[in-house]
């Protein structure tokens, strides 16, 4: 079964500062990895999804990279913002199970003025 | 603005009662998802349903029940056999078709407190 895991539960940054997200998972048959991020009480909001057949991908000040081979994905948010501050979730398809996505517990960013 | 609406955003209820959470889109997405979030974990898919009127238990069915009669639509029932369902319960949809290529779009989410 795949398992998604997300490490440092929680990170504190100044503002400013590039954040490095890691994500790794243990099937690398997969179809795409997803990064969402969640506000306190809110849903999901996706940021990135990357392809399987795709080493990377940018949106503004998010960049994610993906390695199938080792199981990892990260995330780099450049020079960030209070705004910023959320949990950032990592979720997989894999090729067994389409249509559903295994998640990771998330990272708890917070970036300080 | 197409989305996905969830009711209510709060609902307390009582041990041995039945809940019902609504899930509402008009995206025309052929996919809808139910997940459940506990403090501190990532989220747990509960069930699906790729098309109307069929759908699949995830990880997490028992206690739980769904219908799929309307594409826009896709109801979860909290029943009295869920052991512990005070949670934060999200709905998600995408197109079917590429799987590859698919985002998830998720609901505001519903909070389920039993008292």
């Amino acid at each position: 079964k795949q398992e998604v895991t997300q490490i440092p539960a929680a990170l504190s940054v100044p503002e400013g500062e590039n954040l490095v997200l890691n994500c790794s998972f243990t099937d690398s048959a997969i179809y795409n990895l997803q990064w969402f991020r969640q506000d306190p009480g809110k849903g999901l909001t996706s940021l990135l999804l990357i392809q399987s057949s795709q080493r990377e991908q940018t949106s503004g000040r998010l960049n994610a990279s993906l390695d199938k081979s080792s199981g990892r994905s990260t995330l780099y948010i450049a020079a960030s913002q209070p705004g910023d501050s959320a949990t950032y979730l990592c979720a997989v398809m894999t090729t067994d199970s389409w249509g559903k996505l295994q998640f990771g517990a998330g990272t708890q960013v917070v970036v300080t003025p | 603005d197409g989305g996905i609406t969830q009711s209510p955003k709060y609902l307390f209820r009582k041990e041995g009662q039945n809940v019902t959470l609504s899930c509402e889109q008009n995206l025309n997405h052929d996919a809808m998802y139910w997940y459940r979030q506990d403090p501190g974990q990532g989220l747990r898919l509960i069930y699906y349903s790729q098309i109307v009127n069929d759908f699949q238990k995830g990880d997490i069915a028992e206690g739980y029940s769904v219908s799929r009669e309307k594409k826009e639509s896709f109801p979860l029932t909290v029943t009295s056999a869920q052991k512990n369902p005070t949670a934060f319960y999200l709905c998600a949809s995408t197109r079917a078709g590429d799987a590859g290529a698919n985002v998830l779009t998720f609901g505001a989410g519903s909070r389920l407190t039993v008292l």
